[in-house]
């Protein structure tokens, strides 16, 4: 069974450019989530979907931040614009449902410079 | 306020030996806890869980205590194997509220010494 797929692995950009995250959860998986993961810490969740409706986005800076969920499979994590504080790792995980085990992708790191 | 806590940063063991890995929560609704490993270049990876009812879970290698009267867990790795280095993060979650929305703590980073 393959994992969660996230791309890209790794980018780098200047503050206030625009920047796009990737996720293909694995198959069959309703839930899908967004951490962020900065240096030192654990993953902070973003935001949770069950299949293509928000289910939680209390802690997504939403003056910069946005995501989305068409269809209900690949979701698409959005940056714009980018400041430094939002260097860090950016997790996708998915899992059959709320209230089951979460499974991570390999994350996108983010370097602002 | 960190609701999951884990005070120890890192823990080198010798290979063969037992590693202790502990985790402290504050919020009384937490009722289901787990440990999640990752290796650098890596997402995390869900290794053992254990729920309010139990205090005690255990696979193969790897047992999970819950002393929920001290609002404290623990991870034992016996035998450790220079493959557990890692780190390990503690997670918690209230799915009494409908979600399993987790709370990670820091992490502790686990060196095993062959």
């Amino acid at each position: 069974e393959a994992g969660v797929a996230q791309s890209p692995r790794y980018k780098i950009i200047e503050k206030r450019q625009s920047v796009a995250f990737w996720c293909n959860p694995i198959s069959g998986h309703a839930t899908l989530y967004w951490y962020q993961q900065i240096l030192g810490q654990g993953p902070k969740l973003l935001i949770q979907f069950q299949n293509n409706g928000v289910v939680d986005d209390s802690q997504l800076p939403k003056d910069r931040f946005s995501a989305e969920r068409l269809k209900g499979v690949d979701s698409t994590l959005k940056i714009q614009p980018a400041k430094l504080e939002d260097s860090a790792v950016y997790l996708c995980a998915s899992s059959q449902g709320t209230l089951e085990t979460q499974y991570f992708g390999p994350g996108t790191r983010l370097l602002v410079l | 306020d960190q609701q999951v806590k884990q005070n120890s940063p890192s823990l080198s063991v010798q290979e063969g030996r037992i590693s202790i890995l502990n985790c402290d929560y504050t919020n009384s609704m937490f009722d289901y806890f787990l440990w999640y490993k990752k290796y650098p270049a890596e997402g995390p990876t869900f290794l053992i869980s254990i729920s309010s009812i139990k205090d005690k879970n255990e696979d193969g290698r790897f047992t999970v205590f819950l002393n929920k009267s001290a609002k404290h867990l623990s991870l034992h790795i016996v035998p450790s194997q220079p493959g557990d280095s890692a780190v390990y993060f503690c997670a918690a979650s209230g799915s009494g509220a409908g979600s399993y929305q987790l709370t990670f703590g820091k992490g502790t980073k686990l060196s095993v010494i062959p």
